[in-house]
Order: structure tokens, then C-alpha cells, then sequence
């Protein structure tokens, strides 16, 4: 097994430019989370879905975060425009919603935003 | 969710257990205890979740207090992969078909020394 495969790894852009960050989940797995992890505020919660539907995206900072799950096998986390700020580690997860099932993270993409 | 406390940080020597505690003292009924840990520059990884009675598997042991208003996890033979940042974590179980998120705390980091 693959684990959850995130891509790119590193991406580095100017403000203003539009990121796209991918994920791919675990094989199976019907529930996708997305992260953010960063110094000031730790690691937390954009958006997540149960069988590629948005359940909570109360954590998505602001409209310029958008995120997409078009199938079973693969999501997007969109940022545009992007800025300095939004430099961070992001995760994405996956799960089989059943019950007690633990969450599968990825080796992140560290985005920096110059 | 019911919040977590736990210690910002602790030592412990290579090959002694380490007994990392969390409180929760505001956890309901069905919500269970779920320890992930994060090692530098990696994604979350799962280590154990337990509801009411005590659990082992091949990483750690879970140990819940009978009035469940806090844990303690116990790494029996500590090395230096193990150093990295635990998490503590309380969540609602859930009905199959539906995930839940996880909120992480800002969680205990373990530096295990020789």
C-alpha cells in the first residue's frame, strides 16, 4: 500500500500566483481531510469529505482557499491568490469512515509563498 | 470535542518507558481517547485509541482511568526514533459511513536522549 500521496512535496511561488496542492487517498478509504500546519497556529482542520462530499469547511480561512474531491482517488486544494501568509506544511488524510478508524496522513507539501 | 491537556514537554532515556499523561476531564460518554505523534518534518502518525478499558498494540500501551477523565500513554522501551510531538486527542465516535475530524492541541514533546 502506497499510503496517502501528496504532491508536490516543496512549491515554492510569488504572491499572487494561483498554487494547486494534490492528494491522493488510500485506496478504499471513503473520508479526505485537509490540514494546515504552522508555528503560530499549529495543525489545523480546512476541509473534509465523506464519499467525495464536503462535510465542514468551517476551517478554510477565507474564499481564496477552495477545495475539490472529483472522485474517490484524488483531491485538490486550491489557493488563489496566494500570499505570503499562507505559507505552511499542508496535510492530507484519509480514512474509512467506520466508527473508531484512525486518519492516514501524507508527507505533506511545504508551501512557501515569497 | 472535549479539550486535552497535556505537558509542553518531557525527557526520557533511551530503553526506559516513557509515561506521557493527558487530561480530559470534560470527555463524554462516547467520545474516545486517541494518541497520534509527529516526528520532525513528517505527517501525524496514529499510534492508539482506546474508550473505556485499557489497550496495547505493538507501539504503545493505553491506559484510561476508570472515571475517563484522563490517560496516560506509555511507550515501554523508548529510542530515539521515538523522539517527537504527541498528541492527545478527544473525539466523538461516530456512525459508520460518517468520519470525524480531529482537532489537534499543541501536544507533548518527547526528547529522548542517549
Amino acid at each position: 500500500d502506497a499510503g496517502v500521496i501528496q504532491s508536490p512535496r516543496h512549491e515554492v511561488t510569488e504572491m499572487g500566483q494561483e498554487v494547486t496542492l494534490r492528494c491522493k487517498p488510500i485506496s478504499g478509504h471513503n473520508s479526505l481531510f485537509w490540514y494546515r500546519q504552522t508555528m503560530m497556529r499549529g495543525l489545523e482542520l480546512l476541509i473534509y469529505f465523506n464519499n467525495n462530499v464536503p462535510i465542514d469547511d468551517s476551517g478554510m480561512p477565507e474564499d481564496r482557499f477552495s477545495a475539490k474531491m472529483p472522485n474517490a482517488s484524488f483531491s485538490t486544494l486550491k489557493i488563489q491568490p496566494s500570499e505570503p501568509r499562507d505559507s505552511a506544511v499542508y496535510f492530507c488524510a484519509s480514512t474509512r469512515a467506520i466508527r473508531s478508524e484512525e486518519q492516514f496522513f501524507g508527507p505533506g507539501t511545504r508551501l512557501t509563498v515569497l | 470535542d472535549a479539550k486535552t491537556t497535556q505537558p509542553t514537554s518531557m525527557d526520557c532515556a533511551e530503553g526506559r518507558a516513557a509515561n506521557l499523561p493527558c487530561n480530559h476531564s470534560t470527555i463524554s460518554g462516547n467520545e474516545y481517547v486517541y494518541w497520534y505523534r509527529q516526528i520532525h518534518s513528517q505527517g501525524p502518525q496514529y499510534i492508539i485509541h482506546g474508550l473505556k478499558n485499557n489497550e496495547t498494540n505493538e507501539m504503545a500501551s493505553l491506559i484510561i482511568t476508570e472515571d475517563r477523565k484522563s490517560s496516560t500513554l506509555i511507550l515501554p522501551h523508548a529510542t530515539l526514533r521515538d523522539t517527537a510531538v504527541y498528541y492527545c486527542i478527544v473525539r466523538a465516535g461516530f456512525n459508520t459511513g460518517t468520519a470525524s475530524k480531529l482537532t489537534f492541541g499543541t501536544g507533548t514533546r518527547l526528547q529522548v536522549t542517549l
